[in-house]
Formats: structure tokens, sequence, C-alpha cells
């Protein structure tokens, strides 16, 4: 099974600020990973797909990148909408998630 | 667009059965493989079972393995999942899902109370 190590676990940070999340697979994935929004008793929400994709309807300062391994999420400049929970999922083979990091507001 | 409703979900007691329903539009279903996932309350994601577009192969993770069943129905766009031997832990919502031209697509989710 494909590992998936998310971090951080929780983000503090204040609107404008720039922000990363890190997702790393334990073995290479190619671009086979998306990047979800979750709002609390929402379902998740699509932001990235194939590492780089921006959904259709995702703001442009949601980006992603990254391939094999190694793999980021950055929102260029945090807005108040934003603050809610990130996971990452590779779709390479059986599906797993990370654990998700949680954006707060600081 | 594509669309998935899922159905089914419930309170049910400890050692019950349930059957979840995923009913699947806006793509050609009988050709992709499906996946069930699942969310318990304040939990990350977990995936759950996996079926090929044919059903020739099908796959569990272990927290469910022997208890679950995942089928489909190409005829009538439908994915299943039969749950016997429930337990607390079972406790969740339960998405179904679909990778279609390299994206992912989810239901709402159905939730399951697995509870006495």
């Amino acid at each position: 099974d494909i590992q998936m190590t998310q971090s951080p676990s929780t983000l503090s940070a204040s609107v404008g600020d720039r922000v990363t999340i890190t997702c790393r697979a334990s073995q290479s994935i190619s671009s086979w990973l998306a990047w979800y929004q979750q709002k609390p008793g929402k379902a998740p929400k699509l932001l990235i797909y194939k590492a780089s994709s921006l959904e259709s309807g995702v703001p442009s300062r949601f980006s992603g990148s990254g391939s094999g391994t190694e793999f980021t999420l950055t929102i260029s400049s945090l807005q108040p909408d934003d603050f809610a929970t990130y996971y990452c999922q590779q779709y390479n083979g059986l599906w797993t998630f990370g654990q998700g990091t949680k954006v707060e507001i600081k | 667009e594509v669309q998935l409703v899922e159905s089914g979900g419930g309170l049910v007691q400890p050692g019950g059965s349930l059957r979840l329903s995923c009913a699947a539009s806006g793509f050609t279903f009988s050709t992709y493989s499906m996946n069930w996932v699942r969310q318990a309350p304040g939990k990350g994601l977990e995936w759950v079972s996996y079926i090929s577009s044919g059903s020739s192969a099908i796959y569990y993770a272990d927290s469910v393995k022997g208890r679950f069943t995942i089928s489909r129905d190409n005829a009538k766009n439908s994915l299943y999942l039969q749950m016997n031997s429930l337990r607390d832990e079972d406790t969740a919502v339960y998405y179904c899902g679909v990778g279609t031209q390299g994206r992912i697509d989810w239901g709402q989710g159905t939730l399951v109370t697995v509870s006495s």
C-alpha cells in the first residue's frame, strides 16, 4: 500500500499569508495526486487534480506542484473562506489519503 | 457533469447489516472503476473498497475485509456496499467516488450510525 504523509497537521495563519502544505508518498505516484478542502459537515471539495490542475471554479490563489513522491499545495494569499481542513489523496492504484491539515486563524 | 448520489444510511445496532447504494450519472458508468470512502466523526478520510469496471477486481481495506461486500450493476448505473457485522467503529459518512479524465468526483455521502 502507498502511504501518504501530510504536514503540518495544524497550521495557524493570518488573512493574506502565503500557506504551503506538503504531502509525501511512500513510493512514486507520478502526478496522480489530488488536494481537497473540507469544511465541517460538508463533503470534501476537489481543489487540485493530477498534482497541478486547478479544478474548474476554484480560485487561482490555490496551486499545486510536485511529482513522484513530493507534492505541495500553496495558497498564495489566505482568505477568510480558506480556513478549513485540507487533504491530499493519491490515486495511482488503490486510493490513500493524507492525515489532513487544519488551517486555523492565527 | 458527473453526479453520484449515495443512499441507504441510517441507524443500526452493532452486529447488524445495512446496504448502501450509489446512483451514478453523467459518465459511462460501465467503463470506470468505483470506490467507497468513509469518514468517521472528527476523523480523516479512509478508503474502504474498490471495484473494477467489470467487477473482475475487488479490494477491501483490512478494517472491513470479510464483513463488507462491494458490487455494481452496470445496467442500472449503480454501485452497492453490503455491510454486515457492523461495529461501533464503522460509524461514518460513506462516500462513493470515481476517477474520470484524471480527476476525482464524489457524492455528498450517506451517514451510517452503529449504536445500541
